[in-house]
């Protein structure tokens, strides 16, 4: 389930299932969305990008959902692994470039 | 070559020391960021140097001095800093503006200031 408080949102599943880990962003001039994965002791790391004139990418295993009218961005993992543990930030970016701004974080917890 | 590196990885320091963060990138990456990022909280952009010039600086303390000696090398001195401003502090490049392009983040250096 997932919850939200003062903490990190969490998100706990079960390995081999699929995840959805949501983000509402706040820019409706944002044109550039990434999805980045930051485990424990690491800087973030790349996971998916997408531009606004799409709605969907998929990668591997990954895809990411654009949806602007409610200004929403969704990253679904399929077949959640243990690996996968870790703290999932969107991240969005105007026209302009070169200044990325970043949602709050989710923590994605695998239970084997 | 898709990595950033960042030294030291660990640094404490007293509020009267100074010191310095480097990065570096070898990936022709025109565009440097410099991020301070607290516990349980997203990366805050700090500085962003555009072809070796500082383009943006988001209201950063000046007991932070960013330089950008050369188009791989991104450094952070360091002077006089409270104990508010221990945090991890993570370095990130991307292709220069002109578009919107994926920043590349370092590990980060764990600053803890006494």
């Amino acid at each position: 389930g997932e919850s939200v408080g003062l903490h990190l949102p969490t998100l706990s599943v079960q390995e081999g299932d699929n995840s959805i880990i949501n983000c509402a962003y706040s820019n409706s001039a944002s044109d550039y969305f990434i999805w980045y994965k930051q485990e424990s002791g690491k800087g973030p790391q790349f996971i998916i990008d997408i531009r606004s004139n799409m709605d969907k990418r998929q990668g591997q295993r990954v895809t990411v959902l654009l949806n602007k009218t409610v200004k929403h961005l969704s990253l679904q993992i399929a077949a959640t692994q243990p690996g996968d543990s870790a703290v999932y930030f969107c991240a969005e970016e105007t026209n302009a470039g070169n200044m990325l701004t970043f949602g709050g974080g989710t923590r994605l917890m695998v239970k084997p | 070559d898709t990595e950033v590196t960042q030294t030291p990885k660990h640094l404490v320091m007293g509020m009267t020391n100074k010191k310095s963060l480097k990065c570096e990138q070898h990936m022709g990456h025109r565009a440097m960021y410099w991020y301070k990022q607290k516990a349980k909280k997203p990366p805050e952009l700090m500085f962003v140097y555009s072809y070796e010039k500082l383009s943006i600086n988001e209201s950063v303390p000046s007991r932070f001095s960013p330089e950008c000696p050369n188009s791989s090398l991104l450094n952070l001195h360091l002077h006089a800093l409270q104990p508010e401003d221990s945090a991890l502090y993570l370095c990130a490049s991307s292709q220069a503006s002109g578009g919107s392009y994926e920043q590349y983040f370092g590990p980060g250096t764990r600053l803890t200031v006494t």
